[in-house]
Order: C-alpha cells, then sequence, then structure tokens
C-alpha cells in the first residue's frame, strides 16, 4: 500500500490564482480530512468528508472547496489563493469515521501565495 | 483561548534523559486523547494512543490522561536522538455527529542533543 498521497509537495501561487492540492489513499478508508498546519497552530480542519458524496466543513473552511466523487481521492480546490493561505496542508484518512480510529497522514503540500 | 494549549518549546535535553510533555484542554467532552511525533517536513505519524483517563505505556513511552484536571501527559524514557521531533497532542470528542475530527495543541518541539 503507498497509504496517503499528496500532490504536489511544493506549490508557489499568486494571489487570486486558483489550484487544486491532490489527495488519494489506497487503504479503502471511509473518512478523509484535509488539515492545515501554522506556526504555532497546530493543525487545524479544514473539510473532512464521511464517505464518497458526502462533505462538511471542519473549522478554518472559508476560501476551499472539497469533493469526493471516490473513495480513494478527496481533493482540495483554492478557489482565489490569498497570501493568508501560505501554509502546510496535510491530508489524513482512517478506516471508520468512529471518533478516536487511527488517522494516517500524508506528506504535505507546502504552498506559498504570493 | 485554544482548546487545547501545548507549549512550543524547543525542549533540549540530552541523550538518555526523560522528556516529559504536556497538554491541557478547556473541553470536558473529549474521550480520546493522542500524541503524534512529526519530523521535520513530513506529516504527523500517531504515537501513543489512550481513552479516557488513565496511563499506557508502550515501550520508552508512556502516556497519562487525567480527565479531572483536563490534563495530558507522554513521557519519553532513555530519550535517543532519534526521538527529536515535534510532538503534538490531539482529541476527539466521543459524540457520534462529530465523527474523527482532531482538535490538536500547537506542537512541542524536542531537541535530544548526543
Amino acid at each position: 500500500n503507498a497509504g496517503v498521497t499528496q500532490t504536489p509537495k511544493f506549490q508557489v501561487l499568486k494571489t487570486g490564482q486558483s489550484m487544486t492540492l491532490q489527495c488519494a489513499q489506497d487503504m479503502n478508508h471511509e473518512y478523509m480530512s484535509w488539515y492545515r498546519q501554522d506556526p504555532g497552530m497546530g493543525l487545524r480542519l479544514i473539510h473532512y468528508s464521511v464517505g464518497a458524496g458526502i462533505t462538511d466543513q471542519g473549522e478554518v473552511p472559508n476560501g476551499y472547496n472539497v469533493s469526493r466523487s471516490t473513495t480513494e481521492d478527496f481533493p482540495l480546490r483554492l478557489l482565489s489563493a490569498a497570501p493568508s493561505q501560505t501554509s502546510v496542508y496535510f491530508c489524513a484518512s482512517s478506516y471508520s469515521t468512529n471518533s478516536g480510529d487511527t488517522q494516517y497522514f500524508g506528506p504535505g503540500t507546502r504552498l506559498t501565495v504570493l | 483561548q485554544k482548546e487545547v494549549e501545548q507549549d512550543p518549546g524547543p525542549l533540549s535535553v540530552p541523550e538518555g534523559a526523560i522528556v516529559s510533555l504536556n497538554c491541557t484542554y478547556s473541553n470536558s467532552a473529549f474521550q480520546y486523547f493522542m500524541w503524534y511525533r512529526q519530523y521535520s517536513r513530513k506529516g504527523p505519524e500517531l504515537l501513543m494512543y489512550t481513552y479516557s483517563s488513565g496511563n499506557k505505556e508502550d515501550g520508552r513511552f508512556t502516556a497519562q490522561v487525567d480527565k479531572s484536571s483536563k490534563y495530558i501527559s507522554l513521557f519519553i524514557r532513555d530519550s535517543q536522538p532519534s526521538d527529536s521531533a515535534t510532538y503534538l497532542c490531539a482529541m476527539t470528542l466521543m459524540i457520534k455527529a462529530a465523527g474523527n475530527k482532531l482538535t490538536f495543541g500547537g506542537g512541542t518541539r524536542v531537541l535530544v542533543k548526543p
């Protein structure tokens, strides 16, 4: 198993540009989520999905969209990038949606918005 | 005020010393408590997992949860330079509607010197 994979590893955008961060898992996990990590802030939940076709907002959803058309993929879209979205983005997945089920994280995407 | 507070460090210790890490939290509804280890430029990986109050030991690692004080700890015995990383505490609610959403502390950077 490749686990949780994320592409790209690095990205530089200009203010106002849009882009999609890709996340895929090959473990048949039901639950997937996106976090952003900023210095001293830990990881904060952006959006999550409890199964194909079902998504919901986390703590910091503004400026981001998600969709989950398949079990394996959970892309994160930045609609109009802003410097405040400069961060490291992590995708995570767990086998079930049960509270406390082990979550596995991808290697991250480092995004800089100029 | 953040829901989960964690001293950012850095915490510098000599090789072989005991590393003591802790987090405090404000929401008494948190039931599952985790510690993640994150090496530089990598995704977090689950280290320890406890449910409700009590102690759990796994090799050189001991996790403690004191729900009455809303305080959790992680101890690393016989620390090694390879333990140098950022340690993040995380917790989830025991509410089905909350799914598997993690709330993180800000992370403590640990440096073990040879």
